[in-house]
């Protein structure tokens, strides 16, 4: 089982449309919680940190969930620019230095 | 603000051939990483730097070493290209390990 599993998609979803991503992860010891972003053939840009009472940004909402062991990311209104690939990432939180990526979910947001 | 730069951006390489990549960051930040990323697929830490003169092992390390003699700077190095390493590999840094890492704009590398 991977540390950090993500449902690859595509999510295809239609402007204006609400769509929510999962994420689970193993460890129950895991203590930081990331949302990132990743367009085609260009580098990961942090979206959003997840903090344990759940953080909105604009029409991003995120949410942890621990007694699960997952995160959530939800994005409202959608429009086209959103259309994107979303990476969940997972810290231990000991400073040890590595954070776990997902894989990925892709969403394509169509006019 | 440059932040996290790579250089090169691409590069074509035979098989055999060494090179290393160059990752500089001006942040001051503690944590220096190196990812491969291949077609289709999720990042996957090659190797990591916890602060100045240090190096550790990540997922995919074997091929690749790495160096980290000054703070700003991280060196991944191919001693002998295969083209099994053809990817986009990308840089990245963090404060600290617990927090939000920042990304270079990535090398692509190919090997015939």
């Amino acid at each position: 089982r991977k540390e950090v599993e993500q449902d690859p998609g595509p999510f295809n979803v239609p402007e204006g449309a609400t769509v929510a991503f999962n994420c689970t992860y193993s460890n129950s010891a895991s203590q930081s919680f990331f949302w990132y972003r990743q367009d085609c053939r260009k580098e990961p840009k942090l979206l959003m940190s997840v903090y344990s009472s759940g953080n909105e940004d604009g029409r991003f909402t995120a949410q942890l969930n621990r007694a699960s062991q997952y995160i959530s990311l939800l994005i409202r209104d959608s429009k086209l620019s959103d259309s994107a690939t979303y990476l969940c990432v997972v810290n231990m939180g000991t400073n040890a230095g590595k954070s776990t990526f997902g894989d990925g979910t892709t969403l394509t947001v169509k006019p | 603000n440059a932040g996290v730069t790579q250089t090169p951006k691409f590069r074509v390489l035979k098989t055999g051939q060494s090179m290393t990549l160059l990752c500089a960051q001006d942040m001051n930040h503690e944590y220096m990483y190196w990812y491969r990323q291949d077609p289709g697929m999720g990042l996957r830490l090659i190797h990591y730097s916890v602060g100045e003169g240090t190096t550790a092992k990540g997922e995919v390390p074997d091929g690749y070493n790495v160096s980290r003699l000054k703070k700003q700077n991280f060196l991944l190095g191919l001693e002998s290209a295969a083209p099994s390493q053809t990817s986009v590999y990308f840089c990245a840094s963090s404060r600290q390990g617990t927090q939000p890492q920042h990304f270079g704009d990535g090398t692509r590398l190919s090997i015939l």
